[in-house]
Formats: structure tokens, sequence, C-alpha cells
């Protein structure tokens, strides 16, 4: 069974603090991806990496860097948390081709004040 | 303008409806299509992929219309369990790879 894991299922920090949200998976796919969902907005990719060291800006980069040092794993940064990146962080994988399904993990609920 | 657009609904539907919503486009470059389902509080499952010549899936059938710039999903024989927000996908990938959700579509089944 395919398995998508995140660091946390909630987490609440504070206004500036760096926040760090893991996301590993087990089915040795290389492409792996960050999205938030917010309401109305749907969910927004942002950012993708097709390989260990390599990653893609998606629509919505900034406040964000994401770090790939092992293939199963990949990790969203906030260097500086504010108040408008409160929202649901979704992380996928698929394979190589970018056109295959995705698996998604079960998202990490952020609360910044 | 969105790259993807869905009516957000509700759809509220009483079992045994057909339930038929669509999901635009505005980029004719797109090239791979597709029907996620998230259920309240969870992720995202793929539902079904959508082929040029249309595709069903049991009581699901999903269509593309190349011209038009939608792609439709179509539910029939509604079921209780089939209450769910209803997500599109649309992937580009010519020059440069474009994915794009759409916001959803709400759709709730009633007894």
């Amino acid at each position: 069974d395919v398995k998508v894991t995140q660091s946390s299922r909630y987490l609440v920090k504070r206004t500036g603090e760096k926040v760090f949200l893991e996301c590993v998976q087990d089915m040795d796919h290389e492409n792996m991806f960050w999205y938030r969902q917010d309401p109305g907005l749907g969910l927004r990719l942002i950012y993708f990496s097709y390989d260990v060291k390599m990653k893609e800006k998606g629509d919505i980069p900034e406040g964000y860097s994401v770090s790939r040092e092992k293939k199963e794993r990949f990790s969203l940064i906030l260097e500086s948390a504010s108040t408008n990146q409160t929202s649901m962080y979704l992380c996928a994988s698929s394979l190589l081709d970018r056109g295959r399904e995705q698996y998604f993990g079960p998202g990490t609920r952020l609360t910044v004040t | 303008r969105k790259e993807v657009e869905q009516d957000p609904g509700p759809f509220n539907v009483p079992e045994g409806a057909t339930v038929a919503f669509n999901c635009t486009y505005s980029n004719s470059a797109s090239q791979s299509f597709f029907w996620y389902r998230q259920d309240c509080r969870k992720e995202p499952k793929l539902l079904m992929s959508v082929y040029s010549s249309g595709n069903e899936d049991g009581r699901f059938t999903a269509q593309l219309n190349r011209a038009s710039q939608y792609i439709s999903l179509l539910i029939r024989d509604s079921k209780l369990s089939d209450s769910a927000t209803y997500l599109c996908v649309v992937i580009r990938r010519s020059n440069d790879y474009k994915l794009s959700f759409g916001a959803g579509t709400t759709v709730t089944v009633r007894a």
C-alpha cells in the first residue's frame, strides 16, 4: 500500500519562527510536491522536486524554500513564518512522468500566530 | 484569468440522482486531465484520469471537450458516500511544466 507521511497533523508557530515541514514517501517516486490549500483557492503548488537535490518553483514559492537530500524525503521550510502562511500544507509524490497520479499525505494544518 | 475554474457548488442531490459538473481550463496546450476526490478533512485521492475519447468507471463518467476547453464529471445513481469535493487537475507539459488544481466542486448527496 502506497504511503506518504507528514511529520505533523497540526502545528502552531509564532510569527518569525523558522518552520520545517517534513514529508516522506515509501514508493520510490521521483517526483515530490508541496502544496498549500486554502478555502476558495484550492491547492496551489509551492515547489516540486523531480530528483534528489533538484527543485523547481511552483506558483507561490515566495516565503518558502525546500530541501531534498534523499529520494524519499522532501522538506518545506518557512524561513520566517508569517500569519498569511496559516494554511493546510499537503505533500504529494508521483512517478517521474509528471502526468501520472499523485499520492497525497494527510496534510499539516499550520497556524501562525 | 485562472488556469482552471470550477463551479464551487454545492450541488445538493437526492440519493439515486444524476449530477454533473464541469471544469474549464484556459490554456489550449493542456495535455493531461484528472479528477480527484477529497473527503472532508482528508487528502485528495485520484478518482479517474480523463481520456480524449471519454471514459467510465462504474457510475462515474469523465469527458474532455478540447474545442470548448473543459472536462466534465457525471455521477449516476448517486450514493451518500459520493458526498465529497471533486477537484479537477490540468497539466501542461510542453515547453514548461504547469500543474493546476481547480478549487473544487462540492457534492452533497442526501437520503
